[in-house]
């Protein structure tokens, strides 16, 4: 079944620096990939996603990339804001798996003012 | 999105008791899912709540253990059944959205601490 490894697990910048979390999938069948973004206490939101049938996406600081031939996608934060910081989960919809979604492991992001 | 509200928030609970959470949708959904979240850890999928017919659930999860309720397409409870410490957790319900293309959106959670 599908399998998300996200990477990397902590991560800590600057203010005003970008931020990389990758993660890669298993099953060549997944075709939508959403981000999520989890404040301390309080619910999963979704923030940007990306289908199969593109490369990338953008929505003002954040964009996603995907690279389906080597099964990784990413999530890039431009111009890092302390508000940024919060745990961020991708995930994967396991198409061969009844259509749900299988989440990565979660990176803690700390910006720093 | 849909509205979804959760109760209870949080709540405390002695070993051995069992616990319901109820979920709420201001718009009829044809699947709900709840979820498990473990301190620290990522969301993991308990099984998914079809309205008239039995929930399916996720290898490592029972019915025994985490009966599902669905009488409408607005409403579900997931219930955790002889609670043990290792039960402490977030449980979230879950909805997909109007494309159709597997987003999920999730509600507030509930937080169980069991003692």
């Amino acid at each position: 079944g599908e399998n998300v490894e996200q990477h990397p697990s902590t991560l800590s910048v600057q203010e005003g620096d970008s931020a990389v979390i990758k993660c890669t999938y298993s099953d060549s069948a997944s075709n939508y990939f959403p981000w999520y973004k989890q404040e301390l206490g309080k619910r999963p939101q979704l923030i940007i996603d990306i289908r199969s049938n593109v490369g990338e996406k953008k929505d003002q600081r954040i964009a996603v990339t995907l690279n389906k031939t080597a099964k990784h996608f990413s999530l890039h934060i431009t111009e890092t804001q302390p508000e940024d910081s919060a745990v961020y989960f991708c995930a994967a919809l396991a198409y061969n798996q009844g259509g749900k979604l299988i989440f990565g492991q979660g990176t803690e992001l700390s910006v720093k003012p | 999105s849909a509205v979804i509200s959760q109760k209870p928030s949080r709540d405390i609970c002695q070993r051995g008791t069992s616990l319901t959470i109820q979920c709420q949708v201001d718009s009829q959904v044809t699947m709900m899912f709840w979820y498990r979240q473990q301190p620290g850890q990522s969301l993991t999928l308990i099984a998914t709540a079809n309205q008239g017919s039995e929930a399916t659930y996720e290898s490592g999860f029972v019915i025994d253990k985490f009966p599902i309720s669905r009488p409408n397409l607005t409403f579900s409870t997931l219930t955790v059944s002889n609670m043990s410490p290792e039960d402490s957790s977030i449980y979230l319900c879950s909805v997909g959205g109007t494309s159709g293309f597997g987003e999920l959106f999730f509600g507030e959670g509930s937080r169980l601490t069991v003692l």
